[in-house]
């Protein structure tokens, strides 16, 4: 059975900060997607990383993904405010990971 | 304003996983930092002693290969908590004074301490 976490769970953190939220899954899988929530809201897609040691970089958020460690991060640099949301990591499309709500305070 | 930054400020994780706390003082250099942690209602406990470019000072009864510090410059002092689990669960705070000569009756900065729940 597939199984997908993310750690931490939550993330309360000060504007300016850096963190980096973990997502760690249990077999192999060549496909790692990266989403964001707001409340109410549906998902929003962030990244798409489909390869050993691929990086993705989007304003302020970075995404990485090491296969042979079954290990994805999603690096936040200098966060603010509008960062906060909830954030999902899936492997292979729709196998979700537990999420990480983060909130950044202003 | 704050001369000593704490980061997070609260971090809930599962039974397990490893927390890194950061300490920084943010105007001055500190070759000490100390680590404390608080249980509800309690007063504060000094864990261990953050020392610059050597090893750290642990209090007794502090298990040095569960809270492990790194003190790599003379900003900056880590506490990670490793393989948390819930009764790791505290307030834990960081303090640094400011260096003149090496003098040791400096006041201590605390930063604003970071809440730790494990699951």
């Amino acid at each position: 059975e597939l199984k997908v976490e993310q750690n931490p769970l939550f993330l309360s953190m000060q504007e300016g900060k850096n963190y980096t939220i973990y997502c760690n899954y249990s077999t192999t899988s060549d496909r790692l997607y990266w989403y964001r929530q707001d409340p109410g809201k549906s998902l929003e897609s962030l990244f798409v990383l489909l390869s050993n040691g691929a990086v993705k970089q989007e304003g302020r958020l970075m995404a990485s993904l090491d296969t042979k460690a079954r290990l994805s991060t999603l690096h936040i640099t200098a966060a603010v405010h509008d960062l906060s949301a909830t954030y999902f990591c899936a492997v292979d499309k729709n196998i979700f990971g537990t999420g990480t709500r983060l909130k950044v305070l202003a | 304003g704050a001369v000593v930054s704490q980061h997070p400020s609260w971090v809930i994780c599962k039974s397990g996983t490893s927390v890194k706390i950061e300490c920084r003082s943010l105007d001055f250099q500190a070759t000490t930092m100390f680590w404390y942690r608080q249980f509800p209602k309690q007063s504060l406990m000094l864990m261990a002693t953050s020392n610059e470019g050597s090893k750290a000072t642990y209090e007794q009864g502090v298990e040095k290969d569960k809270f492990l510090i790194n003190h790599a410059s003379l900003t900056l002092s880590t506490l990670t908590v490793t393989s948390a689990h819930p009764e790791d669960s505290s307030f834990y705070i960081c303090s640094a004074g400011r260096r003149r000569g090496g003098a040791s009756n400096q006041p201590q900065h605390f930063g604003d301490g970071t809440r730790l729940s494990i699951l």
